[in-house]
Parts: structure tokens; sequence; C-alpha cells
């Protein structure tokens, strides 16, 4: 199975900061990469798929990037409701996830 | 609105079976495939099965960690999933979500744009 690494695991940041999480494949798997949030008691909701296509409704202050083995989420300006936790998951096989990046309030 | 709602988890002893139902609306169910995704109590993520659509035979794949344990089937007249789980451990304990696959019509499980709720099922003695 293809292993996702997830970094940080968590970290505290501040509203209207710009924050990167980034995420490596154990082998390529080219742009078969999708991102999701999830809060507390929620179910997941995907952000962006395809490694860059932002899914519908989905603001655009989330951006993703990045082919074959890393791949990197990035919110350009915090806002209070982006404090949660974040996955990557890919798709080139069997789907795995990563561990999770939680953004915490500073 | 497009929708998907898990029912059937509850408490059930290690070894036991528990059916889990997924029922759609909002969208023409037959088209697409469907995944069970689950999360452990303060853990991850983790796949664990697909179900194709008709068009693709309606075929399935399993996660290595409930291959012949756990079987998904669909009912598409009536647009539910559902996730039969035989011989039940501990380590299934979970919350269980049923997704749709972004794309129509697919033969692979790629990204998951819709999640129900989840459905909690605790395997214990």
């Amino acid at each position: 199975a293809i292993r996702m690494t997830q970094s940080p695991s968590s970290f505290s940041a501040s509203t209207g900061d710009r924050v990167t999480i980034t995420c490596r494949a154990s082998q390529g798997i080219s742009s078969y990469l999708a991102w999701y949030q999830q809060k507390p008691g929620k179910a997941p909701k995907l952000l962006i798929y395809a490694a860059s296509t932002l899914q519908s409704g989905v603001p655009s202050r989330f951006s993703g990037s990045g082919s074959g083995t890393d791949f990197t989420l990035t919110i350009s300006c915090l806002q209070s409701e982006d404090f949660a936790t974040y996955y990557c998951q890919q798709y080139y096989s069997y789907p795995t996830f990563g561990g999770g990046t939680k953004v915490e309030i500073k | 609105e497009v929708q998907l709602v898990e029912s059937g988890g509850g408490l059930v002893q290690p070894g036991r079976s528990l059916r889990l139902s997924c029922t759609a609306s909002g969208f023409t169910f037959g088209d697409y495939a469907m995944s069970w995704v689950r999360q452990a109590p303060g853990k991850g993520l983790e796949w664990v099965g697909f179900i194709r659509s008709k068009a693709y035979g309606g075929t399935t794949e399993y996660a290595a960690s409930v291959k012949g344990r756990f079987t998904i089937s669909r009912d598409d007249s009536k647009s539910i999933a559902y996730l039969q789980m035989n011989s039940l451990k501990t380590e299934d304990t979970a919350v269980y979500y049923c997704t749709r696959d972004i794309v129509v019509v697919t033969a692979i499980p790629g990204a998951f744009d819709i999640w129900g709720q989840g459905t909690m099922v605790t395997v214990s003695s």
C-alpha cells in the first residue's frame, strides 16, 4: 500500500496567517491526490482533488499543488472557520490517507 | 439536496455480525461508485472498500484489513449501499462513513465528494 506522510502533525496559527501543509507519498502517484477538512464530530469535506482542482463551493483561499510524491495544501489567509484537521488522500491505487494535520488557534 | 445517510451502527460482541446501510438521495445513485471509509476513535481515516456502478459490473474491492470479512453490496432500485461486517474484531470499532466517488461511472475508487454523517460501530464484549 502507498503510505502518505503529512507534516506537521499539528501546529498553531493565527487568523490571517498563510499556512502550508505538506503531504509526501511513498511512491509516485502522479496527481491522484485529494485534500479534506474535518471538524470535530463531523464528516470530512472534500477541498481539492487532482492535486490542485478546487472543489465546487470551496473558498479560493485554499489551493493545492504538487505531483509525483510531494504535495502541498495552502491556506492563503486563515479564517476562524479553518481551524480543523486536514487529511491528504491518494487514489493512484487503493485509497490511503495521511495521518492528518491539526491546525489550532495560537 | 445530495445526501447520504448511514444507519445500522451499534454495540456488538467480537465475532458477531452487523450490517450498515447507506441511503442516498438527490442524485442518480446507480451511476456512481460508492466507498466506505472508517475512523477509529481519535484516529485518522481508513478506506474500507468500494463497489462499482452496474456499468462496471457492480464489483467490489476491499482493504486488506477487512477482506474476507466485510462485503459491500448495493440496491440501485432503493438507492442503498450496504456494508455487511462479519467476524467483527475490537479493532473494527470506528465511525463508518459512506462516501460517493467524485467521478461518475468510474472503475477505480477516487476522491470522495459526498460523505454521510457516519454511524458508530463499537465491538466489545
